[in-house]
């Protein structure tokens, strides 16, 4: 079993709706989350940044945390076709510096 | 958080030969860099982790003489692939630990190696 687990996808939402994305984790030790987007060929961009419980808002973007499910989302409102993109999880435990990725979940935003 | 330039973007080279991959922190004195390898389709594989002035730390699996990585500044850290084969094809991503703050990771522009 994976550390991390995310749905490949892809998925695929009209323009205007809201894109819901996941994962889920196994070690307890993860304190430090992210959420990347990545374009084709391209280096992953940091989009969301939590270390605690609960919700962080950035613009268009909810992250959600919750520690005792080992579960967290990522919410996009208003969806664009410029959101088509891999989205990646990445996590990092309080010991250390590694991150450790979900494997992507591809989205395709359809005009 | 940091600003990363890596280049080459993309590279071309044959069987047998050595390419670097450049990686610099532009506004952050980085100690510590990563380095990560990643297949179509696929996510992101940690290959080592480079220290300022001291030894690249290699994954498991990570053959370290087939790939070198010198830290030698607080903003530069290189990717030497020796000896490159077909199966070295791959994107090559470095990212920089931390920033303007100890927040997520800030990751470079990618390096796409094609070995013929």
């Amino acid at each position: 079993q994976k550390e991390v687990e995310q749905d490949p996808g892809p998925l695929s939402v009209p323009e205007g709706a809201i894109v819901s994305l996941n994962c889920t984790y196994s070690n307890s030790a993860f304190q430090y989350f992210m959420w990347y987007r990545q374009y084709s060929r391209k280096g992953p961009e940091l989009l969301m940044y939590t270390y605690s419980s609960g919700n962080k808002e950035d613009g268009r973007f909810t992250a959600q945390v919750d520690k005792s499910s080992k579960y967290i989302s990522l919410f996009i409102r208003d969806s664009q076709p410029s959101d088509s993109a891999t989205y990646l999880c990445a996590m990092r435990k309080a010991a250390g510096n590694k991150l450790t990725f979900g494997g992507g979940t591809r989205v395709l935003v359809k005009p | 958080g940091a600003v990363v330039s890596q280049h080459p973007s993309w590279v071309i080279c044959k069987s047998g030969t050595s390419v670097k991959i450049e990686c610099r922190s532009l506004d952050f004195q980085a100690t510590t860099m990563f380095w990560y390898r990643q297949f179509p389709k696929k996510s992101l594989m940690l290959m080592a982790t480079s220290n300022e002035g001291s030894k690249a730390t290699y994954e498991q699996g990570v053959e370290k003489d087939k790939f070198l990585i010198n830290h030698a500044s607080l903003t530069l850290s290189t990717l030497t692939v020796t000896s490159a084969h077909p199966e070295d094809s791959s994107f090559y991503i470095c990212s920089v630990a931390g920033g303007s703050a100890d927040y997520g990771y800030t990751f470079g522009s990618g390096t796409r190696l094609t070995v013929v």
